[in-house]
Order: structure tokens, then sequence, then C-alpha cells
């Protein structure tokens, strides 16, 4: 059965690089054919999408973050990572992974919190 | 981008009654969209895709339709377990975009 785990730091300071962590299981990212992403939703509001990635390495980003986004997979470890440069307040949300475009498969969220 | 323009924000609705939840695109997106359920402190979970298919394990009382521009999220009879926020994502092209959401609550 496939399974997301995100995880990473549930703090991080103003100005600083978010990283987070999703794992998974029950299937190969590497033979997936599949894209991965990330999602988010800050606290009370809707949800935006951050980016994918192909199994390829092929990534997408949303505009609104591209210059600060970066989303890789390390097929060894069946991870996808997520990196996010300069964070401010306004990036305090939960961040999701999921499997495809039209997201069939969601990890449980993990809450990050920018603030000093 | 594709804006989704979901409507209503929020409801009150009976156990029971009908509701109908609407997306509207800013350009054609074919039948590239998926609906999904959300409870509270709880990660989302997909209901339709591909605009009128319904996900495995979905009770049949959830349906979607539409295509283009206007699509229509329908519960037909609205059980006490269905209360939560309901969202609608375009995957026709990027950026993927959600809709703003529907909040639904008990009357």
């Amino acid at each position: 059965q496939l399974q997301l785990q995100e995880s990473g730091p549930g703090l991080v300071k103003p100005s600083e690089t978010l990283s987070l962590t999703c794992t998974v299981s029950g299937v190969s990212i590497a033979t997936s054919s599949s894209y991965w992403g990330w999602i988010r939703q800050p606290p009370g509001k809707g949800l935006e999408w951050i980016g994918n990635i192909y199994e390829s390495g092929t990534t997408q980003y949303n505009p609104s973050l591209e210059s600060r986004v970066s989303i890789s997979v390390d097929t060894s470890k069946n991870q996808l990572s997520l990196r996010l440069s300069s964070v401010t307040a306004s990036d305090t949300a939960v961040y999701y992974c999921g499997r495809r475009n039209e997201v069939d498969v969601w990890g449980k969220g993990t809450t990050v919190i920018v603030s000093s | 981008d594709i804006q989704m323009t979901q409507s209503p924000s929020s409801l009150s609705a009976s156990v029971g009654d009908r509701v109908t939840i609407t997306c509207r695109a800013s350009q054609g997106i074919r039948n590239d969209l998926a609906w999904y359920q959300q409870k509270p402190g709880k990660a989302p979970k997909r209901l339709i895709y591909g605009a009128s298919n319904l996900q495995s394990g979905v009770p049949s009382r959830f349906s979607g339709s539409g295509s283009g521009t206007e699509f229509t999220l329908t519960i037909s009879s609205l059980q006490p377990e269905d209360f939560a926020t309901y969202y609608c994502l375009q995957h026709n092209s990027y950026p993927l975009t959600f809709g703003g959401g529907t909040k639904v609550e008990i009357k």
C-alpha cells in the first residue's frame, strides 16, 4: 500500500532555508512513471501547489515561489525533498507531499512555523 | 495562470440535503479536474478525478460533472460525515491551481 510521510524541522527562522523530506513506501519512485509533488496550506487558508518532479528529475515550480524553491528526488532512499530558501512568516503552513498532478495519494502533512 | 473560482465559499445544509458546489476555470481545462474533501487537521482526500470519475471507495452519493470551464460536485444526500471543506484542482496546465474551497457546515 502506497504511503507518503513528510518529515523535517517544525520551526525555521526567518531568512533561513526550509528543508523537508517525503519518504515514499509501497512503490519505487524510480519506476513509478509518476509526478511527485509538494502542496502547502497556511493556517486557516486554502491549498497552494508548490511544485513537482518527475522520476527523470524534470521539475515544475509555481512561479510565485520559483526563485526560492527546489525539489529533488533520492531514488536510493525513495524520498523526495523540498527546499525553500529565504523564508518569511508567510511560509508558515502545513506542507504535504503527494503523488501525481491530480494528487491521488497525500502524506499526512507536516507543520512548519517560521519564527525567530 | 488558470484561475479556479469556486462557489459558494461556504454553505449551511441539513442531513439529507442535496448540495452542489461549482468550480469555474478562467480558461478551458478539458476534464483535467479533481475534487477533494478535507476535514480539520487532516490531509485532503480525493473524491473525483477526470471531472466525473468516482475515486474507489468513495460513496456513490458524490458525483462530478462538467468539462471545459464549468464543473460541479454534487452530494445527493448529505450525511453527517460529509461536513468538511471541499476543493477543486485543475491539472491541465502549470502552475496547478486549486479553487478557494467550500466549507459545508451543519444547518
